[in-house]
């Protein structure tokens, strides 16, 4: 079975500042995809960033990149010039090709964002 | 285009109940996985549905089932409801089985359970 681990259940980041979160996760699978979903207080959950595990290149969306580091089984997610409206639940998920579409969540990181 | 939206937003039931939730998928989409999210946790998958057939279950007993309608709208069903069923459902849909598809989320149904 597949877990994936958020060690850092609160963090907090100044306005501008870059911020890293962590995620680790386990799974005998060599073929799989890991996701990171934002869920703004009160609001939808939505997909940050993805990454495809046979892909060195670590992916990018404008502030957001990850450091996906397979041998280790670890995902960080970094938030670059952080801004008020990225305060959210950060979620790391997984999902393996032999995973019978079963999308695995981390217990989520509480992201701060202060003025 | 309308995005994913559920129904009720928020439900009281007592235990042993019935529950019905709903959930219309996102337009284009075919594919509707819904999810528990326990409060302070993160989602833990139920169940899938592709084309109106289960494609993926997740360790939730059989009381809970789902629904896919021809028009890939869904529901997700509990029976004999317990305490620890008390939780945010989330439904999510998206254009396709791909692994890599992005899964498009709904506000949840809070469900509470006297």
């Amino acid at each position: 079975a597949q877990t994936v681990t958020q060690s850092q259940p609160e963090m907090s980041v100044q306005e501008a500042e870059t911020v890293t979160l962590s995620c680790t996760y386990d799974t005998s699978e060599n073929n799989y995809y890991l996701f990171w979903y934002k869920q703004p207080p009160s609001r939808q959950m939505i997909l940050v960033i993805r990454q495809e595990a046979y892909k060195q290149q670590n992916a990018t969306e404008n502030r957001f990149s990850v450091n996906f580091q397979k041998a280790a089984k670890s995902f960080s997610l970094k938030i670059s010039d952080s801004q008020l409206g990225d305060t959210a639940m950060y979620f790391c998920a997984f999902i393996g090709t032999n995973a019978g579409n079963m999308l695995t969540f981390g217990g989520g990181t509480r992201l701060m964002v202060k003025p | 285009e309308t995005g994913v939206t559920q129904s009720p937003t928020h439900l009281i039931k007592t235990r042993g109940q019935q529950v019905t939730l709903r959930c219309s998928s996102q337009s284009g989409h075919n594919t509707v996985s819904w999810y528990q999210q326990a409060l302070g946790q993160g989602p833990q998958f139920i169940f899938q549905y592709y084309r109106e057939e289960e494609n993926g279950r997740g360790n939730f007993p059989p009381r809970f089932s789902g629904l896919q309608f021809p028009n890939y709208s869904s529901e997700l069903n509990v029976n004999a409801l317990e305490l620890d069923d008390s939780a945010l459902y989330l439904c999510a849909s998206s254009p396709g089985r791909s692994h890599y598809n992005e899964q498009f989320f709904g506000p949840g149904t809070r469900l509470t359970v006297l």
